[in-house]
């Protein structure tokens, strides 16, 4: 079974507007933690934001939030007022701390900022 | 420093050629990684390295060998690689504790090598 599942291979949305991004994972480790990564067309894989099965709070970073909804095990990815800037592709990604050093990706999804 | 700078930037390499794609981080991370990505993929994990000992090899064919010659080194030697293998080669570290990981440690990537194999 997949451990991360996007979706959404391709996304559209208006400069300034907001857009979600999907992502649900499977685990059952209580222990986990959820990331999202943006990844321009220059390839490198830059890290926006974190969160963590015990955390209260949905993760907050500037333009990015994440929508955790523990019980459907899913980790939307909201960015708000899109920018030009935000076309890139985006991975959602699961580290299990009882697996040790292995990071989970998801396939992706492309994100085309419209202006 | 929050870098993991990897070297070259692009590499064109015949099948019979022996070229070396070398990667570097002064952030004290303990654990070292090597991903392979083809275009619109997400990374697939080949090689971990943990505390200087590899730790993960993904069943990677024996062209591809890693070497760690310390903690903040890594490389990966390539050796009479095909023309399937042209993608793009990322590095990256993560803090880690010698038992087990923890949730919260995030990956840190280099901008990677685009390799092409002719």
């Amino acid at each position: 079974a997949q451990k991360i599942t996007q979706t959404q291979p391709g996304m559209f949305v208006q400069e300034k507007e907001a857009v979600t991004l999907d992502c649900t994972y499977d685990t059952s480790d209580p222990s986990y933690g959820l990331f999202w990564y943006k990844q321009p067309s220059s390839g490198e894989m830059i890290f926006l934001i974190y969160q963590g099965s015990y955390d209260q709070q949905n993760a907050t970073e500037g333009r990015y939030s994440l929508n955790f909804q523990k019980a459907r095990k899913s980790a939307n990815l909201v960015i708000s007022a899109s920018q030009l800037g935000d076309s890139a592709m985006y991975f959602c990604a699961m580290r299990e701390p009882t697996t040790g050093n292995q990071f989970y990706f998801g396939t992706g999804t492309s994100l085309t900022v419209i202006p | 420093d929050t870098e993991v700078t990897q070297t070259p930037k692009h590499l064109v390499m015949g099948m019979t050629n022996k070229k070396s794609l070398k990667c570097e981080q002064h952030m004290g991370h303990r654990a070292m990684y090597w991903y392979k990505q083809k275009a619109k993929k997400p990374p697939e994990l080949m090689f971990v390295y943990s505390y200087e000992k590899l730790s993960i090899n993904e069943s990677v064919p024996s062209r591809f060998s890693p070497e760690c010659p310390n903690s903040s080194l890594l490389n990966l030697h390539l050796h009479a690689l095909q023309p399937e293998d042209s993608a793009l080669y990322l590095c990256a570290s993560s803090q880690t504790t010698r038992d087990r990981g923890r949730r919260d440690e995030k990956l840190f990537f280099g901008s990677g090598t685009q390799l092409s194999v002719l």
